[in-house]
């Protein structure tokens, strides 16, 4: 059974960039199965979908984050990344990588257990 | 403000059945057939509930549905459980630039 476990820093200076990686596990990314997405939700806030990826490369950003976001993936690992820049105190949120969202199937499953990311000097 | 309506909480006692909404527009939830469900319990991930409106991924019980009318997708939960008590959130495709929207969450009490 796919697992998804995301790992990076917990703490992020303002004006830096943001960077995570998603290690999947049961299962691979170079299947062609499904799209990756990255999803975050801030403290005590709703969900907010940040990207999709395919193990081709091809991506698709969240427009509200487009400028900021970089979506990358390496199959050799079995990994996943995400890359958001410029932070400041409103992306201070419980990163999650998740399988889906892209035509393959728009609904996300199963989530890594979530990260959080604190964005302060 | 989020893209999709939830209210805010809803209530049940154990045994009963509650109904949760999920209202859009005919760019998302009424458009398509790919409204997702999903549940949250303090501290973990969202797990998939219902995809595509009311399709079940195994090992979900029985007891949650999904159904669609117009613009507004439901999630219902019959035979109400203490574990069912949790935050629950609605997504859907949209023919927005934004591809995937969500819901604002609802609150389930388990009285």
């Amino acid at each position: 059974q796919v697992q998804l476990q995301e790992s990076g820093p917990g703490l992020v200076k303002p004006s830096q960039t943001l960077s995570l990686t998603c290690t999947v596990s049961g299962g691979s990314i170079s299947s062609g199965d499904y799209y990756w997405s990255w999803i975050r939700q801030p403290p005590g806030k709703g969900l907010e979908w940040i990207g999709y990826i395919y193990y081709s490369g091809s991506t698709y950003y969240n427009p509200s984050l487009k400028s900021r976001v970089t979506i990358s993936v390496d199959t050799s690992k079995n990994q996943f990344s995400l890359k958001l820049s410029s932070v400041t105190a409103a992306d201070t949120a419980v990163y999650y990588c998740a399988r889906g969202g892209g035509e393959l199937g728009w609904w996300f499953d199963p989530w890594g257990q979530g990260t959080l990311v604190t964005v302060s000097s | 403000q989020s893209a999709l309506t939830q209210p805010a909480s809803v209530s049940g006692s154990p045994g009963q059945s509650i109904t949760i909404s999920c209202t859009g527009t005919s760019s998302d939830v009424g458009g398509y057939n790919y409204v997702s469900w999903y549940q949250q319990h303090p501290g973990k991930a969202p797990k998939l509930m219902i995809y595509d409106v009311s399709n079940r991924p195994s090992g979900v019980s029985n007891r949650f549905s999904g159904s669609k009318s117009g613009n507004t997708a439901s999630l219902t939960i019959s035979g109400l459980q203490a574990e069912d008590e949790a935050d629950y959130y609605c997504s859907s495709y949209t023919s927005s630039s934004t591809l995937e929207v969500f819901g604002g969450g609802t609150k389930l009490t388990v009285l």
